[in-house]
């Protein structure tokens, strides 16, 4: 039973175009959602978050989105750059204050 | 360095032998969890501990894993009679205060455990 889906495997988008990455979730009690960015051979680091209560939260190239109908949020990257070349991992918190983890995207940025 | 610090980074075992995988969280954080990562899949919650307390082991196995966070040292989590299933990435990650929200979790590089 996956709670957080992240269905595109991997994405491949052209230097200083815009990348978008998708995670949809089935539980309407997440309150907290959370990306993070692993680079390979290193540990998950914390990139931006949201709640529930905001439907956009921007921190510099990285803006994430959330729509609570459609239980869906996104994080868009622009300009991207080759040093976002990385798997983002969407996360969600559930009532128990536990993180509830999607599968990863691994995104590749071409110069 | 003042990171999370996990040893070793990789951890060869046959089956039946014990692993050992430590983990020293921030320096000031006393919340420690363990993740699990298997190939293709995401980071599943394994256990939340404080110093000398198991908050939620809800993630754990029943049998054979066991986790502790000693007042002095670093967190351990222990796998006895490994098995093949049980070769993975295993992630430590702490913060200062519960997960989640505002407080971010700070990760480790990871322990990859190979089962023989």
């Amino acid at each position: 039973d996956q709670q957080v889906k992240q269905n595109s495997p991997s994405l491949s988008v052209q230097e200083g175009r815009i990348s978008i990455l998708n995670c949809d979730y089935t539980n309407s009690m997440f309150d907290y959602f959370l990306w993070y960015k692993k680079y390979p051979a290193e540990g998950p680091t914390f990139l931006i978050s949201i709640s529930s209560i905001k439907d956009k939260n921007e921190d510099g190239r990285f803006t994430v989105f959330l729509n609570k109908s459609a239980k869906h949020l996104s994080l868009h990257i622009v300009p991207s750059q080759p040093g976002d070349s990385a798997v983002y991992f969407c996360a969600a918190r559930d009532s128990n204050y536990q993180l509830i983890w999607g599968a990863g995207t691994k995104l590749i940025i071409k110069p | 360095n003042a990171g999370v610090m996990q040893n070793p980074r990789h951890l060869v075992r046959r089956r039946g032998q014990e692993a050992r995988l430590r983990c020293s969280p921030m320096k000031g954080h006393s919340h420690v969890y363990w993740y699990r990562q298997l190939p293709e899949e995401g980071l599943k919650f394994m256990v939340y501990l404080q110093k000398e307390n198991i908050i939620d082991e809800s993630g754990m196995p029943k049998e054979r894993f066991s986790a502790e966070f000693p007042k002095e040292g670093p967190s351990i989590l222990r796998i006895q009679q490994v098995v093949r299933g049980d070769s993975a990435a295993y992630f430590c990650a702490s913060s200062p205060d519960r997960q989640g929200g505002n407080e971010k979790l700070f990760f480790g590089s990871g322990t990859q455990l190979s089962v023989l």
